[in-house]
């Protein structure tokens, strides 16, 4: 099993869309999890940590189930600026640590 | 402003030859790091250094080599060792307490003649 394995994508939606990302981890021990968006040919940017609770910015909302081992990122409303590759990432460790990377999921918001 | 920064935005080497990755930050980071970014692929972790004067390996450390001699400045080396260097390389640092966040620099794209 990957590290960190998300949906392949790409995702083609129309502007208003509600479009949902899944990613599953395989290290039941990670401490942390991340979004972070990519634009095409740019560094990835932090988008939201996920708590365990569950936390929403916006029109994203990003869901932690430790049990399945599962994190979800759903954006509601979808812009034409949203169109992007979304990156899950996991910390396996507390403290100072390096970060696995998800492959992403490609975004395409179209009018 | 605070932020990475590195240099050049495209780099091209020859045969042989070992080209060298700026990075710099000026956010008072400890925490450094090299990524490298192929397409379609993940990010995979090159060299981190929690540091300075300390470093470690990464996953794909084979054919590159690092220096941390001030807070500031992480450079890599990409040597003639390393058979594909074509890709993307992202540095990012971070700072304890903030739940490992990684901050990236702009990237910097390596190709070869």
């Amino acid at each position: 099993r990957k590290e960190v394995e998300q949906d392949p994508g790409p995702f083609n939606v129309p502007e208003g869309a509600t479009v949902a990302f899944n990613c599953t981890y395989s290290n039941s021990a990670s401490q942390s999890f991340f979004w972070y968006r990519q634009d095409c040919r740019k560094e990835p940017k932090l988008l939201m940590s996920v708590y365990s609770s569950g936390n929403e910015d916006g029109r994203f909302t990003a869901q932690l189930n430790r049990a399945s081992q599962y994190i979800s990122l759903l954006i509601r409303d979808s812009k034409l600026s949203d169109s992007a590759t979304y990156l899950c990432v996991v910390n396996p460790r507390s403290g100072y640590s390096t970060l696995t990377f998800g492959k992403g999921t490609m975004l395409l918001v179209s009018p | 402003d605070g932020g990475i920064t590195q240099s050049p935005k495209y780099l091209f080497r020859k045969e042989g030859q070992n080209v060298t990755l700026s990075c710099e930050q000026n956010l008072n980071h400890d925490a450094m790091y090299w990524y490298r970014q192929d397409p379609g692929q993940g990010l995979r972790l090159i060299y981190y250094s929690q540091i300075v004067n300390d470093f470690q390996k990464g996953d794909i450390a084979e054919g590159y080599s690092v220096s941390r001699e001030k807070k500031e400045s992480f450079p890599l080396t990409v040597t003639s060792a390393q058979k594909n260097p074509t890709a993307f390389y992202l540095c990012a640092s971070s700072i304890p307490g903030s739940k490992e966040t990684q901050y990236f620099g702009p990237g910097t794209r390596l190709l070869v003649l």
